[in-house]
C-alpha cells in the first residue's frame, strides 16, 4: 500500500459527461501528480500541484481541470467525455517538488461509452 | 528535454535465468532516474533510485540497476527471474527543470517461463 488513495477505482459514463476523479496523498506529502496511462500513449503526465498552487502542465486537454485543497487531497474533472478519453488516471504524491520518489495510487479506470 | 527509451518492449526468460532490461536516456542536466514496476490492474511500485549516490542501485526484490554515464544508461538487472516477476516495467527520468515531474519509458513487459 502506496498511501495514496484514488477514488473511485472504476468508473463507467457516457460520452459528453463529466466525472471528478479524487486523490488523497499520502501524509506529509505536498506534490500532487496526475497521470494517464492509455494503451496507445502509454502514461503521460498531465498536471502537478505543490502545496495547493499549479506548478507544472502536461499533456492535459483543456475539457480536463485539476485543482488541490488546503487539506492538499485533489480532484481532476474531466468534462465533456469522449470514447478517448478512456483511460487509466494515476495520481501520485511526493514530499516535495523536487526529485524525490513519488508514490503512486492505484488509479482510477475510466470507461466512456 | 528530457526522455527515456527503453529498448524492448517485451522481454521473455524462462524462471531462474538473469533478468536484463535496458533503458536510455537522454538528459540536459544530471537526472535522476527510477524503475517502477506495474503488475497486472495494479498501480505503480517503485523498484529503486538513483539520484547521484552510488552509481550501482539496489532496489527492491532482488533487483538492481547500473547508472552509466558515458553510456547514458541505467539498465534494470536481476540473477535470477521469478514468475512473481511478470508484469511490466517503465525506466522514468525526473525533469529537473523546475517541476521535477517524471517522464515515463513505453514500458517493457517482462514474462517469465516456467
Amino acid at each position: 500500500d502506496s498511501g495514496v488513495t484514488q477514488t473511485p477505482k472504476h468508473l463507467i459514463t457516457a460520452t459528453g459527461q463529466r466525472v471528478t476523479l479524487r486523490c488523497s496523498p499520502r501524509s506529509g506529502d505536498l506534490s500532487v501528480y496526475w497521470y494517464q496511462q492509455s494503451l496507445d500513449q502509454g502514461l503521460q503526465f498531465l498536471i502537478q500541484y505543490y502545496n495547493g498552487e499549479e506548478r507544472a502542465k502536461g499533456n492535459i486537454l483543456e475539457r480536463f481541470s485539476a485543482q488541490q485543497f488546503p487539506d492538499l487531497h485533489s480532484e481532476l474533472n474531466l468534462s465533456s467525455l469522449e470514447l478517448g478519453d478512456s483511460a487509466l488516471y494515476f495520481c501520485a504524491s511526493s514530499k516535495t517538488g523536487g526529485p524525490a520518489e513519488a508514490f503512486f495510487g492505484q488509479g482510477t479506470r475510466l470507461t466512456v461509452v | 528535454a528530457q526522455s527515456v527509451t527503453q529498448l524492448d518492449s517485451h522481454v521473455s526468460v524462462s524462471e531462474g535465468t538473469p533478468v536484463l532490461l535496458r533503458c536510455n536516456y537522454s538528459s540536459s542536466y544530471s537526472p535522476s532516474l527510477f524503475w517502477y514496476v506495474q503488475h497486472p490492474n495494479k498501480g505503480l511500485q517503485l523498484l529503486l533510485k538513483y539520484t547521484s549516490a552510488a552509481t550501482l542501485v539496489k532496489g527492491i526484490n532482488g533487483f538492481e540497476a547500473e547508472f552509466k554515464k558515458s553510456e547514458t544508461s541505467f539498465h534494470l538487472t536481476k540473477p535470477s527471474a521469478h514468475m512473481s516477476d511478470a508484469a511490466e516495467y517503465f525506466c522514468v527520468v525526473s525533469d529537473p527543470s523546475g517541476t521535477y515531474k517524471y517522464i515515463f519509458g513505453t514500458g517493457t513487459r517482462l514474462k517469465v517461463l516456467a
